[in-house]
């Protein structure tokens, strides 16, 4: 099974600028997650979508950050514009959706973000 | 949503002794308890998960034990070893009736083996 992918792995760029990631998710898995892991912190949910549709994006702060699903497969995640707090890991991850409650995430391998 | 607080953030053991780290979540409804290894650079993978409607689940050197009514649970390596060295993250989801499928992260446990 291909696992979680994600581009780019690094992303260096000045405050103010903008910056794009994108994830593919697993084959089969309807959620799909972006969570924002800053340096010693655990990950902290910013989306989740189920299918091509927004579940929960409470702590996405939407004057900066947008994130889609189009088709319910890939999704992006847009910071426009950065700032320096932003500096962080976004990880992707994907879910199945089992109508059975929480099941296990899997990971993609991150975007590491440096904002200068 | 979900508050998880997660003990010790850092844990030093000799290699071959055992260690646990517990955490604690706040909505009695959770359901769903899994723990992740990070090793540095990488990403979370899954160790082991347990749901609520057992007490205890083992695999090999690893278990974790739930205590519904504490609402806390915790993550046992026994006869640790150097690639046990990781940081290591619990969660757990809100409640049923509620978006049951977002997991909340503890602020992670840095366990290091002494050899």
């Amino acid at each position: 099974e291909a696992g979680v992918a994600q581009s780019p792995r690094y992303k260096i760029i000045e405050k103010r600028q903008s910056v794009a990631f994108w994830c593919n998710p697993i084959s089969g898995h309807a959620t799909l997650y972006w969570y924002q892991q800053i340096l010693g912190q655990g990950p902290k949910l910013l989306i989740q979508f189920q299918n091509n549709g927004v579940v929960d994006d409470s702590q996405l702060p939407k004057d900066r950050f947008s994130a889609e699903r189009l088709k319910g497969v890939d999704s992006t995640l847009k910071i426009q514009p950065a700032k320096l707090e932003d500096s962080a890991v976004y990880l992707c991850a994907s879910s199945l959706l089992t109508g059975q409650g929480a099941s296990p995430l899997h990971f993609g391998n991150g975007t590491r973000l440096t904002v200068t | 949503g979900e508050n998880v607080e997660q003990h010790p953030s850092t844990l030093s053991v000799q290699e071959g002794d055992s260690a646990v780290i517990k955490c604690t979540y706040s909505d009695s409804a959770s359901n769903y308890f899994p723990w992740y290894k990070q090793e540095l650079g990488k990403r979370p993978q899954l160790i082991i998960d347990i749901r609520s409607n057992v007490g205890e689940k083992k695999d090999q050197r690893i278990a974790v034990t739930l205590n519904k009514t504490a609402k806390h649970f915790s993550l046992h390596i026994t006869e640790t070893q150097p690639e046990d060295s990781a940081v290591y993250f619990c969660a757990a989801p809100p409640g049923q009736g509620s978006n049951d499928y977002k997991l909340s992260f503890g602020a992670g446990t840095t366990v290091t083996v002494r050899a």
